[in-house]
C-alpha cells in the first residue's frame, strides 16, 4: 500500500506570494491533518479534515487555509507569505478516528520564503 | 512555559545500551499521549498511543509508560541500534480531542 505523498517536496517563494501544497493520503484513509515544523517552534498543528470538512483547527492566522476533496486528497494554501512561514509542512492521514487512530505522516514539503 | 517538556534535550549512547526519554506535561485532562520517532529529513513515525487510563504500551524495543499522578511519560528503548538515532517527540491530544500539544523533542544519537 502506498504511503502518504506530498507535492512538491521543495518550494521557494518570495514574501507576499501565495502557495498551495498537496497531500495524498493512504488509500482508504479519510482523515488528513496538516502540521508546520520549524527549528524554533517545533511541530505545530494547523488543521484536520475529514470527509471534506474541517473538523479541528490549530492557532494559525487565516492566511493558512485548506480543503479536502471527495477522494480525501487535501490541499493547504498559505496566502501573503511571510519570512516566518519558512518551514517543513507535514501532512498525515488516518482511517478516520482522529483521537485514537495511528497517523501516518508524509515526507513533508520544505517551503523557503525569501 | 511549554505545557509538554521533554528531557534530556539531546542524548548520546553506545549501540546496544538502553535509554529512557522523559516527557513531563501540565495539560490535563487529555485523550491520549503519543510518542513519535522522526528521522532527519523525514516525517514522524508513530511508536505508541496511550489513553490516560493506560500505564504502558510496547512496540518492539520501544516501551512507553504513563504515570497520570506525576504527569510523566517515559519512552524506554532497549538494546539500542544505530537506526534509533532520531528525534523523539511526545504529543498530547487534549481539549476534548481536538487540540494537539507537542513536546520539544529529544535528539538521540546512537554511536558504535
Amino acid at each position: 500500500k502506498a504511503g502518504v505523498t506530498q507535492t512538491p517536496r521543495y518550494l521557494i517563494k518570495t514574501r507576499g506570494q501565495q502557495v498551495t501544497l498537496s497531500c495524498s493520503p493512504i488509500s482508504g484513509h479519510r482523515s488528513v491533518s496538516w502540521y508546520q515544523q520549524t527549528p524554533g517552534q517545533g511541530l505545530q498543528f494547523l488543521f484536520e479534515y475529514f470527509s471534506e470538512t474541517q473538523r479541528n483547527k490549530g492557532n494559525f492566522p487565516g492566511r493558512f487555509s485548506g480543503r479536502q476533496f471527495s477522494n480525501s486528497r487535501s490541499e493547504m494554501n498559505v496566502s501573503t507569505l511571510e519570512l516566518g512561514d519558512s518551514a517543513l509542512y507535514l501532512c498525515a492521514s488516518s482511517l478516520g478516528q482522529w483521537e485514537t487512530d495511528t497517523q501516518y505522516f508524509g515526507p513533508g514539503t520544505r517551503l523557503t520564503v525569501l | 512555559k511549554n505545557q509538554v517538556e521533554q528531557s534530556p534535550q539531546s542524548l548520546i549512547i553506545l549501540e546496544g545500551k538502553n535509554c529512557t526519554l522523559q516527557c513531563n506535561y501540565t495539560v490535563s485532562p487529555f485523550s491520549n499521549l503519543r510518542w513519535y520517532k522522526q528521522d532527519t529529513g523525514r516525517g514522524p513515525v508513530s511508536l505508541t498511543i496511550m489513553t490516560f487510563s493506560e500505564n504502558t504500551k510496547s512496540n518492539g524495543r520501544y516501551t512507553a509508560t504513563l504515570d497520570a499522578d506525576t504527569k510523566q511519560s517515559s519512552l524506554h528503548i532497549t538494546a539500542s541500534q544505530l537506526s534509533d538515532s532520531a528525534s523523539y517527540i511526545c504529543v498530547l491530544l487534549t481539549g476534548g480531542g481536538n487540540k494537539l500539544t507537542f513536546g520539544t523533542g529529544t535528539q538521540l544519537k546512537v554511536e558504535l
